[in-house]
């Protein structure tokens, strides 16, 4: 399978645990990005890697939050002290620029519920 | 205020028919347009991409329509099919962003039923 993968697929954990996601790009993506999505919204940005570089934050991206993205392949996200807010789907996508456009590719997500 | 806008919110239409959703966006400088298809539980899969200049695209059974005048765009579903029961994204992308951050709508529900 040559898409992205994320793990785990689904996350239970009580309030005030701390959580951490996996993603694993396609391989030749130098870029990649974080989304948040709630029940019955679109997706919304979190975060985004170029290679390993971190360009770009949303202030949606508390404290809590932090991403990583050591060697420029794959990412983690973790979030600290968990809320029962932060349960959604945590979405990870890459993509690389070809000309003007580019083309997002989603991983399946991580559902995360916070009890 | 940077905002993408679909509807209906949901909608329910039987096997075969046809169907069509809109999208409105006020985002600036705009670059590209995309609908996107996202299966329940599944990361969103691109149907579509449209620039600027572009003011129609097919893909299959799906058409996406762009005016950029008006900032209003439309997918289009032929003869529909069971399996079309998803949450359709209208996604903008801004010309000025280098990140290539989107601009997602909160999507449209759509149910085929047999």
């Amino acid at each position: 399978d040559t898409g992205v993968s994320q793990n785990p697929r689904h996350k239970i954990t009580k309030r005030g645990q701390n959580v951490t996601f996996r993603c694993d790009p396609i391989s030749e993506h130098n870029r990649l990005y974080w989304y948040r999505q709630t029940l019955g919204q679109g997706p919304e940005f979190l975060t985004y890697f170029q290679n390993e570089a971190q360009l770009e934050k949303s202030r949606l991206l508390s404290d809590r939050f932090s991403a990583e993205r050591p060697k420029g392949s794959f990412s983690t996200l973790e979030i600290q002290r968990t809320e029962q807010g932060d349960s959604a789907m945590y979405l990870c996508a890459s993509s690389t620029r070809t000309g003007s456009r580019e083309t997002q590719y989603f991983g399946p997500g991580t559902r995360l519920l916070v009890l | 205020k940077n905002q993408v806008e679909q509807s209906p919110q949901s909608l329910i239409i039987l096997e075969g028919k046809n169907c069509t959703l809109q999208c409105n966006y006020t985002v600036s400088p705009f670059s590209n347009l995309r609908w996107y298809k996202q299966d329940t539980g599944r990361g969103p899969v691109s149907l579509t991409i449209m620039t600027f200049s572009e003011n129609t695209k097919s893909n299959g059974r799906y058409t996406a329509t762009l005016d950029a005048d008006t900032k209003q765009s439309s997918l289009h579903i032929t003869a529909s099919q069971l399996s079309d029961s998803a949450s359709y994204i209208c996604v903008v992308s801004q010309g000025s962003s280098n990140t290539g951050k989107l601009i997602f709508g909160q999507g449209t529900t759509l149910q085929v039923k047999p």
